[in-house]
């Protein structure tokens, strides 16, 4: 079935770097743009960047633009979310998402990881 | 960008009743819409695409209506799996999410 497991969360410094993992298995990883969704403890959903399933195309909040970079390897079946300049208010449970419809420019999310926690704080 | 307004934000309900979320866009988003449920600690998991669309093995208790700017999701007799909160997601502009709606136990 299809399975998205995400990794790399931890807790770091303010103003400090880190890399989030995505990977995928079940389905063709090479035929979906994928997504990063956030959520901060005790909110709601906020959607973070999406790259489309050939890479060309990468889209970020404003929230995030300039800071994070998102990216993938089809060969391994990832994704990837660069994160620099972290703040505080980055804190949070990060989701990775698989665009619903193979080569579809723009839809809805499904399915999604669980998602690994990031903590910012001195 | 486009912002996504739910209502209620939290609904008190009890096994059986018929349950309405409201979702309003602050611009036309055609029928790009979609809803997901989210339990406590858990991944959100998506329920209706399309604004009416039922995702595949999603009860047929779930039902969305709506298009342009006004939304709803309606459970025709709540579930004890149902008490959740629930999202609305457009996807016609960008990627925005609204608030959520929390359905709890009245």
């Amino acid at each position: 079935q299809v399975q998205l497991v995400e990794s790399g969360g931890g807790v770091v410094q303010p103003g400090t770097s880190l890399r989030l993992s995505c990977a995928a298995s079940g389905f063709t990883f090479s035929n979906y743009a994928m997504h990063w969704v956030r959520q901060a403890p005790g909110k709601g959903l906020e959607w973070v960047a999406v790259i489309w399933y050939d890479g060309n195309n990468k889209y970020y909040a404003d929230s995030v633009k300039g800071r994070f970079a998102i990216s993938r390897d089809n060969s391994k079946n990832t994704v990837y979310l660069q994160m620099s300049t972290l703040r505080g208010e980055d804190t949070a449970v990060y989701h990775c998402g698989r665009e619903g419809k193979a080569a579809a420019a723009r839809g809805w999310i499904d399915p999604w990881g669980q998602g690994t926690p990031v903590v910012v704080s001195s | 960008d486009i912002q996504m307004t739910q209502s209620p934000s939290t609904l008190s309900a009890s096994v059986g009743d018929r349950v309405t979320i409201t979702c309003r866009a602050s611009q036309s988003v055609s029928d790009s819409l979609a809803w997901h449920r989210q339990k406590p600690g858990k991944a959100p998991t998506l329920l209706i695409y399309k604004a009416s669309t039922l995702e595949s093995g999603v009860p047929s208790r779930f039902s969305g209506s709506g298009s342009g700017t006004e939304f709803t999701l309606t459970i025709s007799s709540l579930q004890p799996d149902d008490f959740a909160t629930y999202y609305c997601q457009q996807y016609d502009s960008s990627w925005t999410f609204g608030q959520g709606t929390k359905v709890e136990v009245k």
